[in-house]
């Protein structure tokens, strides 16, 4: 069965500092997201990316916050300069006829 | 997106059907309810979804209520697996569409042996 690939499964890094994560989308899949997860909340909507634009996006995705679709396979989440409260788990999904979320990346911000 | 209402846990028998209601009163005509679940933290799953009639696939069956305003879902034979958190989304349009899935906090359902 098709997957969303999500890379790393975990990354700690410093605040301030720049990360970037990445996944791979079901590859005939149209429509990107990503969601985030802050430990014991919501799951909540960042951002949807349609025909290499950002369709919609939610208040959280602030300018700190930036998506790419570099390549034909590759979806990425870039932040540019983390804080704590950052940390969270951060899910990839795609969609097409079905809507699938990858297993996650989650981020720890020290 | 139309306002959901879960209650915040269940506990079921392992073996037994879990049933697990929605309330969704401001549903409009074009919306589909979807149900996912997300154990343990790992990426939510889709289960099942439907606009009107009622729907089975091989997770899970869906009862919506002829006003369309509650829905059901039901496991048949609940297992230890099964424990996790389902959410019930109301949505406009089908995936191919696009549009984000707003999820509320759920009902955490654990499944006993």
């Amino acid at each position: 069965e098709p997957e969303v690939t999500q890379t790393p499964s975990h990354q700690v890094t410093q605040m301030g500092q720049e990360v970037i994560l990445r996944c791979v989308p079901i590859s005939n899949h149209l429509y990107f997201y990503w969601y985030r997860q802050i430990l014991g909340q919501k799951v909540e909507f960042l951002v949807s990316f349609y025909n290499n634009e950002i369709s919609e996006k939610s208040e959280i995705f602030d300018d700190q916050f930036s998506v790419e679709r570099p390549d034909g396979s590759n979806f990425t989440l870039k932040i540019r300069s983390t804080k704590l409260e950052d940390s969270a788990m951060y899910f990839c999904a795609s969609s097409d006829l079905g809507y699938t979320f990858g297993s996650g990346t989650r981020l720890t911000v020290v | 997106d139309a306002k959901t209402t879960q209650p915040p846990s269940m506990d079921c028998a392992e073996g037994r059907a879990a049933n697990l209601p929605c309330n969704h009163s401001t549903i409009s005509g074009n919306e589909y309810v979807y149900w996912y679940r997300q154990i343990h933290s790992q990426g939510p799953q889709y289960i099942i979804h439907g606009l009107k009639n009622n729907e089975t696939n091989e997770m899970a069956s869906l009862i919506i209520t002829e006003d369309r305003k509650s829905s059901t879902l039901i496991l048949p034979h609940a297992t230890l697996r099964d424990t996790a958190v389902y959410y019930c989304i109301v949505r406009v349009g089908m995936y191919n569409q696009g549009g984000k899935l707003i999820f509320g906090q759920g009902t955490e359902l654990s499944v006993k042996p």
